[in-house]
Formats: structure tokens, sequence, C-alpha cells
């Protein structure tokens, strides 16, 4: 059974930083893609960064682009999102979720459950 | 960056009706590499149809997608109960893989 278990969430002060991340099972891990999706309170998806499954490729929504830094670790499956420079937009659930493929240019089949960041002073 | 608008935003329908969802494309998505999620409260989206049309796996056959360029589609044949829910489209054709702002389906 595929699982994602995303750790790392909490509250953090403006402008301060937090590493996330996500523990991926059921899958041969470094033959997939996985993406980072968030969800800030009562608003939609909003994706923000995926890498291939070697972790060759790295693509991020310019809303974070030289402030987070996703990476992955085949040896453990596990994924991680550095966030640093963090504003109180950033407020969300943040998600991990698979793609079918060891590319990403590919749908989204297997989500986490998501962790919260709460960017707050 | 392609935007995606969905329309319409609150679709208040009955069980046993049809829905019918709506997604449009700023520019052309390539290849309708276009998906289709559902999320219910407190839960992570998941995956309905990819490639305009395909049904994901487990997905139940009153579910289809349809559409190619900037105008897609998402039907849902005969309403079941569980069906009310956030939809939201997708383009992963090109990075940033943008999501529409969602429709949600309420119970009339």
């Amino acid at each position: 059974e595929v699982q994602l278990v995303e750790s790392g969430g909490g509250l953090v002060q403006p402008g301060g930083s937090l590493r996330l991340s996500c523990a991926a099972s059921g899958f041969t891990f470094s033959n997939y893609a996985i993406s980072w999706v968030r969800q800030a309170p009562e608003k939609g998806l909003d994706w923000i960064s995926a890498i291939s499954g070697s972790g060759g490729s790295t693509y991020y929504a310019d809303s974070v682009k030289g402030r987070f830094t996703i990476s992955r670790d085949n040896s453990k499956n596990m994924l991680y999102l550095q966030m640093n420079s963090l504003r109180a937009e950033d407020t969300a659930v943040y998600y991990c979720a698979k793609h079918p493929y060891s590319g990403s240019f590919s749908p989204l089949d297997y989500w986490g459950q998501g962790t919260l960041v709460t960017v707050s002073s | 960056e392609i935007v995606l608008t969905q329309s319409p935003g609150t679709l208040s329908l009955s069980p046993g009706e049809r829905a019918t969802l709506s997604c449009r494309a700023s520019q052309s998505v390539s290849s309708s590499h276009l998906a289709w999620y559902q999320q219910k409260p407190g839960q992570a989206p998941r995956l309905l149809i990819y490639g305009a049309s395909s049904r994901a796996t487990g997905i139940p056959d009153r579910f289809s997608g349809s559409g190619s360029g900037t105008d897609f589609t998402l039907t849902i044949s005969r309403l079941e109960p569980e069906d009310f829910a956030v939809y939201y489209c997708q383009q992963y054709g090109s990075s940033p893989y943008t999501f529409g702002q969602g429709t949600k389906l309420e119970i009339k």
C-alpha cells in the first residue's frame, strides 16, 4: 500500500525557516517524481514544487522560488522541503503527492494527509 | 504560467442529477495534460481523471472527463450522496503545474 506521511510542520515566526519531511513507503521511491502542494485555510490547492525520481530535475512556483528548496534521499525513501524567509502567506497545510512516473509532467495519484505550517508572530 | 478558471464556483444539485463542471485554460494545455481531483472536508485530494478523459484506478464510471486545448469538462452522470465535495482541475503539461480555484458541489 502506498503511504506518504508528512511531518515537520508547526508555528514559525515571519522570516524564519522550517524543514518539512515526507516519508514514503509501499512503492519503489526512486522511480517516481514527487510534488509538494499546499492549501491555505479555506482556500484552494496551490502546487509549489516537484522533483524527478532521480532528483536531477526540480521545479518551483514563482511564489516560492529562491526561498524553498525541494530535495530527496532515495536511500531513505524521504522527501524534503526546506522553507526559508517564511511569510504569513505561506501559512497552509502542506501535502506531498506522488506522480505515477519518474518525470513530473504527470498527475498526482497518491497524496499524504498533510502537515500544517503556521507563520505568525 | 497557465491560469485555470473553473465554473461555476458553486453548483447546487440533488442526488440523481447530472453535474457538469467546467475548467478553462488561459492557453492550450499540451497533450491534454489535464487532471481532475475531488476533495472532501478534512481530507487530501483524490485523483479522479487524468489525460483529460482517463479515469484513475477505482473511480466509478459515473465520472467522465472530456475536452482538449483550453476547454475541459468533468461530468458526473448521476450524483451519489458521497459526490458532494470540492473539485479541482490541474494542468501538468508545463511548470508551474497550476490548479483551478475549485468548484464546490453542494446538495440542493
